[in-house]
Order: C-alpha cells, then sequence, then structure tokens
C-alpha cells in the first residue's frame, strides 16, 4: 500500500496520560501535515512540514502537543498530560508542495476518558 | 467568522436529482481550491479541483468565482452511493477546510 498510514487506529488513553502517533506520508511528497477533527467540524489545521523542517504550526497546538518529522519521512505527534477535550480525530496527509490536493491517512481516533 | 464558511445541511436529495451547494472564503489570496468527499468516520478524500473556468468530471460539476469569493459543487443524476459530507477547500500555503455539507440520496 503506497498511501499515507497513520498507526494506531483507535487510541483510548485516561486523562493525564501521554500519547504518540505515527504518520508514514506517501515517499515521494515532501510535506506532511497534522490536522484535527471533531464531530461536525472539518479538520483543522494543527502543524506542517517541509521535508524535517517544521514550518507552521497553529495556535489550537498548545505546548502540550509536540511534532516532530526527524528524517523527512516520518512523522509522530505527541501530546502530553492529555485532557478530555483532546478527544478528535487525528488526521495525517502528504503532499507535493502546498497548493496540492493533499492524500489523507485513515486517522487515529483519540478519546480520553 | 470562519474562513471557510458552509451550508451544514442535509440536502436531502432524491436518487436521479440535482443538487448544488455553495461555499464561501474569505481570504482573497486563496490560490488552490478543491473539494473533498468524507463518509461517516472515513478520511477525507479529494474530489476534484477546481478551477476559474469550472471543470467538470462525470457527474460532478465545480465553479470558482473569485470576484464573490464562492464555490460551487453539482451533482447531476445523484446516486445513493453520493451521501456523504463534502469538504469545500480554499488553499493559501496549506488547506483551509469548512465544516462540511451533508447529502443524503434517498431512494
Amino acid at each position: 500500500d503506497t498511501g499515507v498510514s497513520q498507526d494506531p487506529r483507535h487510541k483510548i488513553t485516561k486523562r493525564g496520560q501521554n500519547v504518540t502517533f505515527r504518520c508514514d506520508p506517501i515517499s515521494e511528497h515532501n510535506r506532511l501535515y497534522w490536522y484535527r477533527q471533531t464531530l461536525g467540524q472539518g479538520p483543522e489545521f494543527l502543524t506542517y512540514f517541509q521535508n524535517e523542517a517544521q514550518l507552521e504550526k497553529s495556535r489550537l497546538l498548545s505546548d502540550r502537543f509536540s511534532a516532530e518529522r526527524p528524517k523527512g519521512s516520518f512523522s509522530t505527534l505527541e501530546i502530553q498530560r492529555t485532557e478530555q477535550g483532546d478527544s478528535a480525530m487525528y488526521l495525517c496527509a502528504s503532499s507535493v508542495g502546498g497548493n496540492y490536493g493533499y492524500t489523507f491517512g485513515s486517522g487515529t481516533r483519540l478519546t480520553v476518558v | 467568522r470562519k474562513e471557510v464558511e458552509q451550508d451544514p445541511g442535509p440536502f436531502n436529495v432524491p436518487e436521479g436529482a440535482t443538487v448544488a451547494f455553495n461555499c464561501t472564503y474569505s481570504n482573497s489570496a486563496s490560490q488552490s481550491f478543491f473539494w473533498y468527499r468524507q463518509d461517516c468516520r472515513k478520511e477525507p478524500k479529494l474530489l476534484m479541483s477546481v478551477y476559474s473556468s469550472g471543470n467538470e468530471d462525470g457527474r460532478f460539476t465545480a465553479q470558482l468565482n473569485r470576484a464573490s469569493q464562492y464555490i460551487s459543487l453539482l451533482i447531476r443524476d445523484s446516486k445513493l452511493s453520493d451521501s456523504a459530507t463534502y469538504l469545500c477547500v480554499a488553499s493559501w500555503g496549506k488547506l483551509q477546510f469548512g465544516a462540511g455539507t451533508q447529502v443524503v440520496v434517498t431512494p
């Protein structure tokens, strides 16, 4: 499968725990994006990388959130001290350049209890 | 005010009918526009890009009006499988999504 892969598909965690999600983009795509989506809303931009450089972070990304893309390939998104409001679908997408359509992964659905 | 606004619907459409809906975007510097389709609890999937001259892809027609900053999508001969949420997207360096328009095609 040469699409965007995300792991895990589902994560249930207790409030206060840390969680980490992984995204493997399409190999020839140099841009990687993280979005968050809650019920009834469209995906909201969190951050993006061009190769290994993190070029932009949304104000939605509090200091409990950190993302890395160490070798310009896969990326991780970590949430520390999770809160119930963090419950959402976390979507990763990749693209060639910034103004082309993105390919999304299947997402990681996080539930904080 | 949201950067991309859509009528949430639902638009209830009899099978075989035509349905059309719009979205508006606030950033006049937007460079690219798209429609994505999202099925319940699935990831968004690119339906089509939107060009100023208008473009068709089978039963789907998209239009862009830069002067009025709106984008439209028209679906002809609706199929039951067209039932989904349609996300309007404007891009200025990164994709900005609307909240989606729900379409329900009924037999």
